[in-house]
């Protein structure tokens, strides 16, 4: 079984400051990691994604992420927020064997302040 | 990317009465979709896997005959809710996966949702 820890429930932080959003996984098989942002009333859009290869993965609206194998960690980054970056976000994990459950943690909300 | 188009968007029902929900696949085939569910301020939970033409999987925990899912084509899943209870009130997500490109394709794509109110 896989399971999703996202140790921030809440991250409050100024426009134009650099914000982490932590995720660690466990999986008894290997997986695939995602981090979708919802806003409210809405459904999920994925930011990005890591497959396979380079461990730093570049998404939409500037985010990236690092996979730490060692770690089992997958961290979400961007160097400058905006107010328009205010949402919650999920990370998620895929097994890469029959069925592709995705299983989702809890959601950190990022609150981005004037 | 495929869209997914969940609908309706919101329902508003009476206690004991049942309500559907669809989600189709757009541009792409879908023999996996999935549903959700969450709560205020919570995550996802995984109700159930949708194959076409085949019995859904449900989560351990899950009424299978609370919530009925029928997958009856390539690109079209239903969930109903039946005798909906104001319990039963919650955000309904559905995803899928495009059938084409089949283990290759690893990312899901989400419908809105659906905001279901039982009064």
């Amino acid at each position: 079984a896989q399971s999703v820890t996202q140790l921030d429930s809440q991250v409050p932080v100024f426009e134009e400051a650099p914000v982490e959003l932590r995720c660690n996984y466990s999986s008894s098989v290997s997986v695939y990691l995602f981090w979708y942002v919802q806003y409210p009333n809405q459904g999920l859009q994925l930011l990005l994604k890591y497959l396979s290869g380079s461990t730093l993965v570049k998404g939409i609206n500037g985010f990236e992420a690092e996979f730490n194998k060692s770690q089992t960690s997958f961290h979400l980054r961007k160097p400058s927020v905006h107010i328009s970056d205010t949402a919650e976000y999920f990370c998620a994990v895929t097994r890469n064997t029959g069925g592709f459950k995705t299983i989702f943690g809890a959601g950190t909300r990022l609150f981005v302040k004037a | 990317g495929a869209v997914v188009s969940q609908h309706p968007s919101r329902v508003i029902c009476k206690s004991g009465t049942s309500v559907k929900i669809e989600c189709r696949s757009l541009d792409f085939q879908a023999t996996t979709m999935f549903w959700y569910r969450q709560f205020p301020k919570q995550s996802l939970m995984l109700m159930a896997t949708s194959n076409e033409g085949s019995k859904a999987t449900y989560e351990q925990g899950v009424e299978k005959d609370k919530f009925l899912i029928n997958h009856a084509s390539l690109t079209l899943s239903t969930l109903t809710v039946t005798s909906a209870h104001p319990e039963d009130s919650s955000f309904y997500i559905c995803s899928a996966r495009d059938r084409i490109s089949g283990h290759l394709n690893t990312e899901a794509f989400f419908g809105q949702g659906t905001r279901l109110t039982v009064v």
